[in-house]
């Protein structure tokens, strides 16, 4: 069954530096999300993306975030000076639609900042 | 008020027993309610979803949805050790695109299901 996946599963990093996630998302969907939750918290919507291109992001998603489908596979989040509040699981889905429903989930990277 | 709202729980049960878990929300625009089950540091797995008010069935499993009332429910019946997870509600409205991008989840509810 195809799936989601996610690299690397955890990831460590300093206070202010550059970290990208990467995800692989299911080949033949169109449209890719990322989500993250924090320790305890909720799982919390971070951006859309379709067609090369932005369709939506929350008040998380500030400017020093940033994603990219660099080719046909990948699916990247970049976070360019990470903050220790920035330690979570980030969460790729992908779906082949843009139906509630048929978003399907990776595994999560657990970023841990210091 | 919280836009979608869960109790986290942990709600422990006896095998067999019948779970009730529960959302309410606040925004009425919503229109796809989903059910996921998550393990500990792993990634949601959709259960189940209802399209606006009324009940699906699958299996073990029920959704219900009021949207008269703001609230719907997932009932597990004759629970199993296995069911042990979290139970994470998610609602999604349409969006200016005319589609349904946006997962906004409840806190989720941690069951323990005992032999």
């Amino acid at each position: 069954e195809p799936e989601v996946t996610q690299t690397p599963s955890h990831q460590v990093t300093q206070m202010g530096q550059e970290v990208i996630l990467r995800c692989v998302p299911i080949s033949n969907h169109l449209y890719f999300y990322w989500y993250r939750q924090i320790l305890g918290q909720k799982v919390e919507f971070l951006v859309s993306f379709y067609n090369n291109e932005i369709s939506e992001k929350s008040e998380i998603f500030d400017d020093q975030f940033s994603v990219e489908r660099p080719d046909g596979s990948n699916f990247t989040l970049k976070i360019r000076s990470t903050k220790l509040e920035d330690s979570a699981m980030y969460f790729c889905a992908s779906s082949e639609s843009r139906s509630a429903y048929e978003q399907y989930f990776g595994p999560g990277t657990r970023l841990t900042v210091t | 008020q919280k836009e979608v709202e869960q109790d986290p729980g942990p709600l422990s049960v006896p095998e067999g027993a019948i779970v009730s878990l529960n959302c309410t929300y606040s925004n009425s625009a919503f229109q796809y309610f989903m059910w996921y089950r998550q393990y500990s540091r792993k990634g949601p797995e959709l259960l189940m979803y209802t399209y606006s008010s009324g009940n699906k069935e699958d299996g073990r499993f029920t959704a219900q949805v009021d949207k008269s009332s703001k609230y719907i429910s997932l009932f597990i019946r004759d629970s199993q050790p296995s069911d042990s997870a979290t139970y994470l509600c998610a609602m999604s409205a349409r969006d200016a695109g005319g589609g349904y991008n946006k997962l906004i989840f409840g806190a989720g509810t941690r069951l323990a299901v005992h032999p």
